[in-house]
């Protein structure tokens, strides 16, 4: 079956800063790749996606790219704000029943 | 947390009862899915449903079960049979791919159950 990693488990930036979260994926069948936000006690969010006919996708500060050769893709936060202080968790999905497989997150720390 | 609802928010149950999460959806999604986090941990599939009537294990079922009478509503029963069920529980749903879904699964608020 699928499996995701993701890396770092946590990351701290300072106001402003980039920050970027990678993640790998075994299934070369894999074609749709979500990253969701979670914050403290709620439900995770879909905050953007990529499908693998695609390299790069881009919503205002946040983009997705997709490396399927090397079987990894990447979520970037440009110019980070407080308020994306939040887990983020990336998923990997061949579409087969919807069912998605999803990586360890990561606690993002943004530093006013 | 649009259109998904999960009841109660918070759920204290002494050890070796069973236990009943709500899950609601006005959608009308297909597909909905129960997932299992712990604290600093990814997310688990418990179980699916992409039919009413009909729903599939995923990594995690011991100790769990699940109906899907209606297409509204996939109850998520924790049984005593459950080693270790304190957790934050997630429910989702998404369109069926075959009703013409793109994958994107959309998450309720959750359920933190603590069984003391």
């Amino acid at each position: 079956g699928e499996n995701v990693e993701q890396h770092p488990s946590t990351l701290s930036v300072q106001e402003g800063d980039s920050a970027v979260i990678k993640c790998t994926y075994s299934d070369s069948a894999s074609n749709y790749f979500p990253w969701y936000k979670q914050e403290l006690g709620k439900g995770p969010q879909l905050i953007i996606d990529i499908r693998s006919n695609v390299g790069e996708k881009k919503d205002q500060r946040i983009a997705v790219t997709l490396n399927k050769t090397a079987k990894h893709f990447s979520l970037h936060i440009t110019e980070t704000q407080p308020e994306d202080s939040a887990v983020y968790f990336c998923a990997a999905s061949n579409n087969a029943g919807n069912m998605l497989t999803f990586g360890g997150g990561t606690r993002l720390m943004v530093k006013p | 947390d649009g259109g998904i609802t999960q009841s109660p928010k918070y759920l204290f149950r002494k050890e070796g009862q069973n236990v009943t999460l709500s899950c609601e959806q006005n959608l009308n999604h297909d597909a909905m899915y129960w997932y299992r986090q712990d604290p600093g941990q990814g997310l688990r599939l418990i179980y699916y449903s992409q039919i009413v009537n009909d729903f599939q294990k995923g990594d995690i079922a011991e100790g769990y079960s699940v109906s899907r009478e209606k297409k509204e509503s996939f109850p998520l029963t924790v049984t005593s049979a459950q080693k270790n069920p304190t957790a934050f529980y997630l429910c989702a749903s998404s369109i069926d791919l075959a009703s013409g879904g793109a994958g994107e699964q959309f998450f309720g608020p959750g359920t933190r159950l603590t069984v003391l």
